[in-house]
């Protein structure tokens, strides 16, 4: 089993759906969990951080850390083409951020 | 702004020559890392490097080299380049410590090895 697993996708919606992203992992050591985000042609960025389990709210973006399930999701609401990109979870069982373990990413595509 | 930069945004090499790709940042970061990214198979940690003059293997080190000989400066080298390190190489920088610090990506080499 790898360590973290994410559906590639792709995932296409029409504009203003939600959006939910999943990602699965086995390391019960995991405390940090990322989402970035990577347009096309660029290097990812970060979206959302969380430590431990419960949720993060940024705007149109929820991200949740359910660590008993070892299941964590990220959500856009009112999704709009700029939202088109690649979808990349991260996770760490670190203080520091070194060693990130990556999903393989889903690429999102937003409909107008 | 943190700014990481990459020498190349693309490249092309022939089987069997040595490659250096650079990556600089701008915010006096601690933390140093090389990736490649391949469809498929997401990012994978090549090396990374805590301080100047320090470095660690990651996950695929085999085939690859890296120096740090300032500390906004991050190189990976390829000794004899080959065809299965075609790929887009990312690098990325953080501050050190204990706690949780973003790592900020560059915009990526896409190298290819003919």
């Amino acid at each position: 089993q790898k360590e973290v697993e994410q559906d590639p996708g792709p995932l296409s919606v029409p504009e203003g759906a939600i959006v939910s992203l999943n990602c699965t992992y086995s390391n019960s050591a995991f405390q940090y969990f990322m989402w970035y985000r990577q347009y096309s042609r660029k290097g990812p960025e970060l979206l959302m951080y969380t430590y431990s389990s419960g949720n993060k709210e940024d705007g149109r973006f929820t991200a949740q850390v359910d660590k008993s399930s070892k299941y964590i999701s990220l959500f856009i609401r009112d999704s709009q083409p700029s939202d088109s990109a690649t979808y990349l979870c991260a996770m760490s069982n670190q203080g520091g951020s070194e060693k990130l373990v990556f999903g393989k990413g889903t690429k999102l595509t937003v409909n107008p | 702004d943190v700014k990481v930069t990459q020498s190349s945004r693309y490249l092309v090499k022939r089987t069997g020559e040595k490659v250096f790709l650079e990556c600089v940042q701008d915010m006096d970061h601690e933390n140093m890392f090389w990736y490649r990214q391949d469809p498929g198979l997401g990012l994978r940690l090549i090396y990374f490097s805590y301080d100047v003059k320090m470095k660690e293997k990651g996950d695929i080190p085999e085939g690859y080299s890296v120096s740090r000989e300032k500390k906004e400066r991050f190189s990976l080298i390829l000794e004899s380049a080959s065809t299965n390190q075609t790929s887009m190489y990312l690098c990325a920088s953080s501050f050190g410590g204990p706690t949780y610090n973003e790592q900020f990506f560059g915009p990526g080499t896409r190298l290819t090895v003919l």
